[in-house]
């Protein structure tokens, strides 16, 4: 059964910083991996898709990598910014499951000023 | 091209009563998944849809609950004599042709309140 994992459950930085996210998953057979933001009482935004076949995707600010065979997965954020603050998720589609996303319990994250 | 949708955005329902949540897919997207957030936890996989068919309704309580997405019209999640316990966010996200491998896009979700 797979089972999502995120790691720091929160997290406070000042501005400015650079910053990563962790995400470990128990059966490394996925098709892809995705990251999501979640502001506070609103939908899920996605941020990037990996491909199992893929190492890493990267968007502006943001970098996500993939390690299927040690079931890790990073989020990096470049030069953090306030309105960077929302909880992060990320979810993993796993073989033989029809599409469905399997999601860790999020990354607080808070960017101060 | 518009997001996935949903109706309500929020939705007050009293012990007893039935909530009915809709989901509009992207255009273009033939399958439908119903996630539910409860207060403090994650996002939990409840019912995988397609066209006229229930592919996986694993997540999904086995009473009260049920799930539709007709040929027409919008995917429909019913929840029935509803309980306190069923306060919580319900998202709908679609994806195009190939669900395993396609990103799966989320509507704004439902927040049900029960009194």
């Amino acid at each position: 059964k797979q089972e999502v994992t995120q790691i720091p459950a929160a997290l406070s930085v000042p501005e400015g910083e650079n910053l990563v996210l962790n995400c470990s998953f128990t059966d490394s057979a996925i098709y892809n991996l995705q990251w999501f933001r979640q502001d506070p009482g609103k939908g899920l935004t996605s941020l990037l898709l990996i491909q199992s076949s893929q190492r890493e995707q990267t968007s502006g600010r943001l970098n996500a990598s993939l390690d299927k065979s040690s079931g890790r997965s990073t989020l990096y954020i470049a030069a953090s910014q306030p309105g960077d603050s929302a909880t992060y998720l990320c979810a993993v589609s796993s073989y033989n499951q029809g599409g469905k996303l399997i999601f860790g319990q999020g990354t607080e994250l808070s960017v101060k000023p | 091209n518009a997001g996935v949708m949903q109706n309500p955005r929020h939705l007050v329902r009293r012990r007893g009563q039935e909530a009915r949540l809709r989901c509009s897919p992207m255009k273009g997207h033939s399958h439908v998944y119903w996630y539910r957030q409860l207060p403090e936890e994650g996002l939990k996989f409840m019912v995988y849809l397609q066209k006229e068919n229930i592919i996986d309704e694993s997540g999904m309580p086995k009473e009260r609950f049920s799930a539709e997405f007709p040929k027409e019209g919008p995917s429909i999640l019913r929840i029935q004599q509803v309980v306190r316990g069923d306060s919580a966010a319900y998202f709908c996200a679609s994806s195009p042709v190939d669900p395993e491998w396609d990103e799966q896009f989320f509507g704004p979700g439902t927040r049900l309140t029960v009194l």
